[in-house]
């Protein structure tokens, strides 16, 4: 089984801070790299899919960057909000498995006003 | 409304009891798939399918067995469901293999 590590493992801010986390994947036989956003009792919504080595995707105050030669993609998020309290989750598909996903276990955000 | 719906929500059975968790999507998506969430565990791949008639294995098929004989439905069918099967389980889609998936809104299910 493929390992996709997150970290941290959960994050508390304050509003107005700006934070990023961390997904590690293996550098070899890469495809694509997957961002998602899970709010609690909801389903996970996709932010991100990345697959050049360097990109960068923004979406609002969110954005992305993905280095495939190291094996990491750090997710930003400036100025939280409450609102962006949720679990942030990757998602690593390799090359000779496209189909498979390999998901990490999340970072899991709180946001207090 | 595009969309992945799953049925049932919430399913409460028995060991042994066969059942069959459904999903469909109204998008014309080629790729389907099955996911299973545990505390602590990331969301882990069932089975998925590139395409009609195409399926395959994810992470955890054991005790799993899913079909795709029409492009919008891939129903997830429990042959003899255990407790350890006992799980919040998530259909997803996508137009290919490799862009975004579109989540079904999950299903809660409890083996005792």
């Amino acid at each position: 089984i493929l390992n996709v590590e997150q970290s941290p493992q959960s994050l508390h801010v304050q509003e107005g801070d700006s934070t990023n986390f961390t997904c590690s994947f293996p550098s070899s036989n890469f495809y694509a790299l997957h961002w998602y956003r899970w709010e609690t009792a909801k389903s996970p919504e996709a932010l991100f899919v990345m697959t050049l080595n360097g990109d960068e995707k923004k979406k609002g105050r969110i954005s992305a960057t993905l280095n495939t030669k190291e094996g990491y993609s750090y997710l930003y998020i400036k100025g939280s909000q409450p609102e962006d309290s949720a679990t942030y989750l990757c998602a690593f598909c390799r090359g000779s498995t496209l189909g498979r996903l390999y998901f990490g276990r999340g970072t899991q955000l709180t946001v207090w006003p | 409304e595009a969309q992945v719906t799953q049925n049932p929500r919430y399913l409460i059975t028995v060991t042994g009891k066969k059942l069959t968790v459904t999903c469909s999507q109204n998008m014309n998506h080629e790729y389907m798939s099955w996911y299973r969430q545990d505390p602590g565990l990331g969301l882990r791949q069932i089975y998925y399918s590139m395409n009609v008639e195409v399926t395959d294995k994810g992470d955890v098929p054991e005790g799993y067995k899913v079909s795709r004989k029409e492009k919008r439905n891939f129903p997830l069918i429990l042959e003899s469901p255990s407790p350890n099967q006992t799980s919040l389980y998530f259909c997803a889609s996508s137009p290919i293999q490799g862009s975004p998936l579109h989540f079904g809104n999950g299903t809660r299910l409890t083996v005792t």
